[in-house]
């Protein structure tokens, strides 16, 4: 089957520490996404990227970094400079037909938790 | 930059009902409206979308009404049932030559109540 895996599920970091959310497609899809995810705002894009070693900063990503040396892996980082890192984390892909107007298509998300 | 307003940001209804969702948004240049259906500790799926220059599509028991000139696009879901509980979100992006970068609402969460 055909999708998107973001691992692991729950990850839980002490305040200070970087921590790396992974994310895998076999969608053979370009363009890779991650958002992020807080109760009643939303999704609100952090990165993205269209092809392999190209990447542009969203709407927030103030604290984040990112890589894409694969068409299949879009790592996130988050670091210790982002000063609210509890959230849930989305990674999508898609793939434009017509360009602009592609669907998403997203995992199931990573929730990571920061105390 | 676009901004997408949502509401109502919670809707209850009962099973058998209808469900409306609306939409608000803020640059003319957009012409991509998806729908996207969130369940529980899922990541959203896409449940339709239209294109500006169509003013309504429908997928069996969802539709989706867009008025340009108003800039606002709402989700009608009828004779709902107890699966259609979920978070709902609009969101709008505009044609580029790559990628899709969709600005999303504050999502909708619907519960129909057998």
């Amino acid at each position: 089957d055909g999708g998107i895996t973001q691992s692991p599920k729950y990850l839980f970091r002490k305040e200070g520490q970087n921590v790396t959310l992974s994310c895998e497609q076999n969608l053979n899809h370009d363009a890779m996404y991650w958002y992020r995810q807080d109760p009643g705002q939303g999704l609100r894009l952090i990165y993205y990227s269209q092809i392999v070693n190209d990447f542009q900063k969203g709407d927030i990503a103030e604290g984040y970094s990112v890589s894409r040396e694969k068409k299949e892996s879009f790592p996130l980082t988050v670091t210790s400079a982002q000063k609210n890192p509890t959230a849930f984390y989305l990674c999508a892909s898609s793939a434009p037909d017509t360009p602009g107007y592609s669907p998403l298509h997203f995992g199931n998300g990573t929730r990571l938790t920061v105390t | 930059g676009e901004n997408v307003e949502q509401h109502p940001s919670t809707l209850s209804v009962q099973e058998g009902d209808s469900a409306v969702i609306k939409c608000t948004y803020s640059d003319s240049a957009s012409n991509y409206f998806p729908w996207y259906k969130q369940e529980l500790g899922k990541g959203p799926q896409l449940i339709i979308d239209i294109r500006s220059n169509v003013g309504e599509k429908k997928d069996q028991r969802i539709a989706v009404t867009l008025n340009k000139t108003a800039k606002h696009f709402s989700l009608h879901i009828t004779e709902t049932q107890p699966e259609d509980s979920a978070v709902y979100f609009c969101a709008a992006s505009i044609h580029r030559a790559a990628g899709n970068k969709l600005t999303f609402g504050g999502g909708t969460r619907v519960l129909v109540k057998p």
